[in-house]
């Protein structure tokens, strides 16, 4: 199956500052990558379409502004999680379709910790 | 995105039997694909259905989509101690392009 990447597999970060998360996909391009928060024993819950050379697409209730996501090529999407706090603690996740209207690859998560 | 209706939320067996889930949606799906995660890791894709009434195989894996196009079942044939993990089901509804609706997961625990 397609791969796609995703760094780093962890992170711990003071409150206040900002953690950015890259989702590549490395033998394939997307153009539409999709990112996905995921709480303890929890199933994934779609936060934002990203679209490469345009603005995401945020679901209701997931801030814009906490969350800024880039998608600068067709390999990369970034997930910027700005003036974390440790309710943004959380397992972040996101996929990629190869092709339009086919499965999604996973990358491997981010578990993000705010201390 | 919809929740879609999965089913058992865990089930703990032993070594050999089969197990069976299953997940329904109010809504028609194009597209349902079953994934296994194991803890602290991304979801990895075990069987993708593409049409109504389909039925595939992945090895000791059987997934078929729902004639009405509302349901998916996953069966694991004679499971083995590295079949322990959660299991989601997903969908992809007619109208939202690749985006995804999961499952709330089912836990499978087996006992050697």
């Amino acid at each position: 199956g397609a791969v796609v990447s995703q760094h780093p597999s962890r992170v711990i970060c003071k409150s206040g500052t900002s953690v950015k998360i890259e989702c590549r996909s490395l033998d394939f391009q997307a153009t539409t990558m999709f990112w996905y928060r995921q709480f303890p024993k929890k199933s994934l819950m779609l936060m934002a379409t990203s679209n490469e050379g345009s603005k995401a697409t945020y679901e209701q209730g997931v801030e814009k502004d906490k969350f800024l996501i880039n998608h600068a090529s067709l390999t990369l999407s970034t997930l910027t999680v700005t003036s974390a706090h440790p309710e943004d603690s959380s397992f972040y996740i996101c996929s990629a379709p190869p092709y339009p209207n086919t499965e999604a690859f996973f990358g491997q998560g981010t578990r993000l910790t705010v201390v | 995105g919809q929740q879609l209706n999965q089913s058992p939320q865990s089930m703990f067996i032993q070594e050999g039997e089969d197990v069976s889930m299953n997940c329904t949606s109010s809504s028609i799906f194009n597209t349902w694909l079953w994934y296994k995660q194991d803890p602290g890791e991304g979801p990895v894709l075990l069987i993708a259905l593409y049409k109504a009434g389909e039925l595939t195989s992945n090895g000791r894996l059987t997934a078929q989509f729902g004639i009405t196009r509302k349901d998916s079942f996953l069966n694991i044939s004679a499971s083995i101690p590295s079949d322990v993990g959660i299991y989601f089901c997903a969908g992809q509804p007619s109208n939202s392009g690749y985006a995804l609706n999961f499952g709330k997961g089912t836990s499978l625990l087996v006992t050697p």
